[in-house]
């Protein structure tokens, strides 16, 4: 069964201390893995698209990697302005038309000043 | 440009009422989801429209739901003789396609069902 696994659940850190939130996936084939940013009441904000192990792509504070496993998502130097919760969606490249993403129950991060 | 957008933003209503949501997704986008995000849960999928039709409605929780989208653009999701158990927020997102492309999320309803 296609999984998605986020950890930690939540993650509380000081301003400036770095750190990694890790996404596991198993599918039987990866199309995408995608990170978002999600704030209380608000709707996820897309922030990355990663297609094969290797690949990195960065913005601002926030670096995401994928290896053939898992992916993560560094921050480095955090501001306040970053807790939120951050999600890991991925799609499978299974036949049909099964377009939907799998989700993870995401990664609660909050920043202390 | 303008990005997705979700009408009502908030919505009480009294078990057994039936209830519409829409959503506006982003010009051109051929793909729209549905989920529903209860509170401290993950994003459950509901349903996707490629254009006005609808491959995967294997998310729906019953037949109490529907959704249809008119004209490659605009989406509403009915829910009839709503339950308490409805409540929750829900969530429109769009994608210029379905494979391999990102969503784009609007703000969301809110809807409680009392």
């Amino acid at each position: 069964e296609d999984q998605v696994t986020q950890s930690p659940e939540a993650l509380r850190l000081q301003e400036g201390e770095s750190s990694s939130l890790n996404c596991s996936y198993t599918v039987s084939g990866l199309r995408g893995l995608f990170w978002y940013r999600q704030d209380p009441g608000k709707g996820p904000e897309f922030l990355f698209t990663l297609y094969s192990a290797g690949e990195e792509k960065e913005k601002e504070r926030l670096k995401a990697t994928l290896t053939k496993k898992e992916s993560f998502l560094h921050i480095t130097a955090p501001k306040p302005e970053d807790s939120a919760t951050y999600l890991c969606a991925v799609q499978t490249s299974n036949a049909g038309n099964n377009r939907k993403l799998i989700w993870g129950l995401g990664t609660s991060l909050a920043v202390n000043p | 440009g303008a990005g997705v957008s979700q009408s009502p933003s908030n919505k009480v209503t009294e078990k057994g009422k039936d209830v519409e949501l829409r959503c506006d997704p982003i010009s051109g986008h051929t793909a729209l989801y549905w989920y529903r995000q209860s509170l401290g849960q993950g994003l459950e999928f509901l349903i996707y429209f490629q254009g006005n039709s609808a491959p995967d409605k294997s998310g729906l929780p019953s037949d109490r739901f529907s959704a249809e989208r008119t004209g490659g653009s605009v989406s509403t999701l009915t829910i009839q003789r709503t339950q308490q158990e409805d409540s929750a927020v829900y969530l429109c997102a769009s994608s210029p396609t379905t494979v391999g492309t990102e969503q784009y999320f609007g703000p969301g309803t809110r809807l409680t069902v009392t």
